[in-house]
């Protein structure tokens, strides 16, 4: 079955930088795009990217750009998110996402939950 | 960028009734329009996809409809288990948006 596991929790200080792991199981890594949502704390859900694994491309919401790179390592079929100058307002739970094809987010990691406190 | 507009923001509802939320887009977005139910301290997980079409595994109690900038979820005889937040998703324009969510609370 599919899954996605993402890295553990982190604790950073503001300006600090953050990456988090995405390690996809159970089906052809290359063959979907994935995508990063967050979840401030009791706040609703926001979209910040997707990578394609196959070719490493990547889009970014208009908010992140200058701040997150999404990477992969199809070898071990891993996806990254780093963002970078943090500050108190990212922390949040950061998800990975496959995209079921048309950006729907069919099946979802655990989450990583990131506080970025000084 | 698409702004989703659900309600209620929260219901609370008892066993076995019938629940519906909306979803409004600020613009047209087509069948593009997806339900993703987030249980506490849970990842969220897809319900429904382009409007109207049942995710596989997902009981028969759920539907939506809806197209263009108006959509639907509805939730026949509600169980305790559906105690959750629904979130309605765009997938038509970038950047892709989400509603604010709904919190379904069981009696």
């Amino acid at each position: 079955q599919v899954q996605l596991v993402q890295s553990g929790a982190e604790v950073k200080k503001p300006g600090a930088s953050v990456k988090v792991s995405c390690k996809a199981s159970g089906y052809t890594f290359n063959d979907y795009y994935l995508h990063w949502v967050r979840q401030a704390p009791g706040q609703g859900l926001e979209w910040m990217g997707w990578i394609n694994p196959d070719s490493g491309g990547t889009n970014f919401a208009q908010k992140f750009r200058g701040r997150v790179t999404m990477t992969r390592d199809t070898s071990i079929s891993t996806a990254y998110m780093e963002l970078t100058r943090l500050r108190s307002d990212d922390t949040a739970v950061y998800y990975c996402a496959r995209d079921a094809y048309g950006s729907i987010f069919d099946s979802w990691g655990q989450g990583t939950r990131v506080i970025v406190s000084s | 960028e698409i702004v989703l507009t659900q309600s209620p923001d929260f219901q609370s509802v008892t066993p076995k009734e019938k629940v519906t939320i909306t979803c409004r887009a600020s613009q047209s977005i087509g069948s593009n329009l997806h339900w993703y139910q987030q249980k506490p301290d849970q990842s969220p997980k897809l319900l429904i996809k382009y409007a109207s079409q049942s995710f596989s595994g997902v009981p028969s109690r759920f539907s939506a409809s809806g197209s263009g900038t108006d959509f639907t979820l509805t939730i026949t005889s509600l169980e305790a288990e559906d105690a959750a937040i629904y979130y309605c998703h765009q997938s038509s324009y970038l950047p892709y948006t989400f509603g604010q969510g709904t919190k379904l609370e069981i009696k």
